[in-house]
């Protein structure tokens, strides 16, 4: 059974960048019939899709953290990993890693989610 | 850019049905997905594409969709069903970006 963990400090300090992991287990993150994304959720509010990346390395941003974000990918390792700069206190968030299907046909879902972890931008 | 609405909270009597909505233009050609998050948890998807389930959802969660509006449907909403529920779909560019509605608190009275 596919689970996916993510792994960071849960304390990173303003203007600095924040580093996360997802460790794939139980399949391979070079299947292509998947991408793998990442998601967050400040306390208290909804959902944000931050960005997903695709086995081969081909990326896609949320418009709104572009700037900011770096998503990469470890087929050696399984794992993909998410970095975000400059952050500050509105970064402060739960983040999720997540398998995401995506067809054609517009079968899109995110079907598989890691625990989340906590992130806290404060010094 | 795509923006999703939904209704901040819903209620509805136990047994009872109820129908989440998420609107946007981007719904008028593409999918929505829906997932359930209970507080502490992960969300879990509940429904995607013109309606499937994954393994294990119950048989009382629908999806349906019309214009620009995509639907969950709870039918005999039990106890259990009290969370959050998101949607999720395409930007409306078409492009392999996502967003998600701002989630409606389903209260189960």
């Amino acid at each position: 059974q596919l689970q996916l963990q993510e792994s960071g400090p849960g304390l990173v300090k303003p203007s600095e960048t924040l580093s996360l992991t997802c460790t794939v287990s139980g399949g391979s993150i070079s299947s292509s019939s998947y991408y793998w994304g990442w998601i967050r959720q400040p306390p208290g509010k909804g959902l944000e899709w931050i960005g997903s990346i695709y086995y081969s390395g081909s990326t896609y941003y949320n418009p709104s953290l572009k700037s900011r974000v770096t998503i990469s990918v470890d087929t050696s390792k399984n794992q993909f990993s998410l970095k975000l700069s400059s952050v500050t206190a509105a970064d402060t968030a739960v983040y999720y890693c997540a398998r995401e299907v995506s067809t054609v046909t517009g079968l899109d879902a995110f079907d598989i989610w890691g625990q989340g972890t906590m992130v806290t931008v404060s010094s | 850019s795509s923006e999703l609405t939904q209704d901040p909270a819903v209620s509805v009597a136990l047994g009872q049905t109820v129908r989440i909505t998420c609107q946007g233009d981007s719904l008028r050609s593409y999918y929505a997905s829906w997932y359930q998050q209970k507080p502490g948890q992960a969300p879990v998807l509940v429904i995607y594409g013109k309606n499937n389930r994954p393994s294990g959802i119950p048989d009382r969660f629908s999806g349906s969709s019309s214009g620009n509006t995509a639907s969950l449907t709870i039918t005999g909403a039990q106890a259990e069903d009290e969370a959050d529920y998101y949607c999720n779909s395409r930007d409306s560019s078409g492009n392999h970006l996502r967003v998600f509605g701002g989630g409606t608190k389903l209260t189960v009275l």
